[in-house]
């Protein structure tokens, strides 16, 4: 079975200061990997995605993530944080069989203070 | 460009009392449409999705069902509603093929008193 985890409920982070979001995954065959990002009360918003080639993957308001497949992780960097990057996280991987439905991990909840 | 609405934004809705919350796509053509709630603020679990006009798949059973009348449209419903139905409801679309990005609408909060 397809599965995602996110190690942790919540990173904590310095304005300025490099930020990494975990995320491990479980599938069988090729991952089909995401994350999105969720405000207050608002829907998710795609970040990024990989699906096959380079391994890091460059997506919205720069962030990226890198795809490490003998790790089996897809970890969500940012090199400078933004206060306004503070909202909730999702990972989440392609599930099978058929509907192109995601899974998605628990999530994690991004602090940036200035 | 493709979007996505979502309604009623917000609904208070009283136990035992029918639901029918609505989704539309613009844009686009022949979309997979899904239906995930999000309960406490965090997980998120993918109640129904539809490939096609009248094709449901129902992920967990429940209280709630799901329709497809037409193409761009995905209707969530409940004949009776439970204290347990309270959540955050989120409908997405995607493009058919394989490996495409989900888009989410706004979310409508139902709160079952």
């Amino acid at each position: 079975a397809q599965s995602v985890a996110q190690p942790e409920d919540q990173v904590n982070v310095a304005e300025g200061n490099p930020l990494t979001v975990k995320c491990t995954y479980s599938v069988s065959g090729n991952p089909y990997l995401f994350w999105y990002v969720q405000y207050p009360n608002r829907g998710l918003q795609f970040l990024l995605k990989y699906i096959t080639g380079d391994n890091l993957v460059k997506g919205s308001y720069g962030f990226e993530a890198e795809f490490n497949k003998s790790q089996t992780s897809f970890h969500l960097k940012k090199p400078s944080a933004l206060v306004s990057d503070s909202a909730l996280y999702f990972c989440a991987v392609r599930g099978l069989p058929g509907g192109g439905k995601l899974i998605f991990g628990q999530g994690t909840e991004l602090s940036v203070k200035p | 460009s493709q979007t996505i609405h979502q309604w009623p934004a917000t609904l208070v809705q009283p136990v035992g009392s029918p639901l029918s919350l609505e989704c539309t796509v613009e844009g686009t053509s022949n979309p997979n449409l899904y239906w995930y709630r999000q309960a406490a603020g965090r997980g998120l679990q993918l109640l129904f999705y539809s490939v096609g006009i009248g094709q449901i798949s129902s992920e967990v059973p429940q209280n709630l069902s799901a329709s497809r009348p037409q193409d761009r449209q995905f209707i969530l419903s409940s004949k009776k509603l439970l204290l347990s139905d309270s959540g955050f409801y989120l409908c997405a679309w995607a493009p058919r093929a394989s490996g495409n990005t989900i888009y989410f609408g706004e979310g409508s909060w139902l709160t079952v008193v």
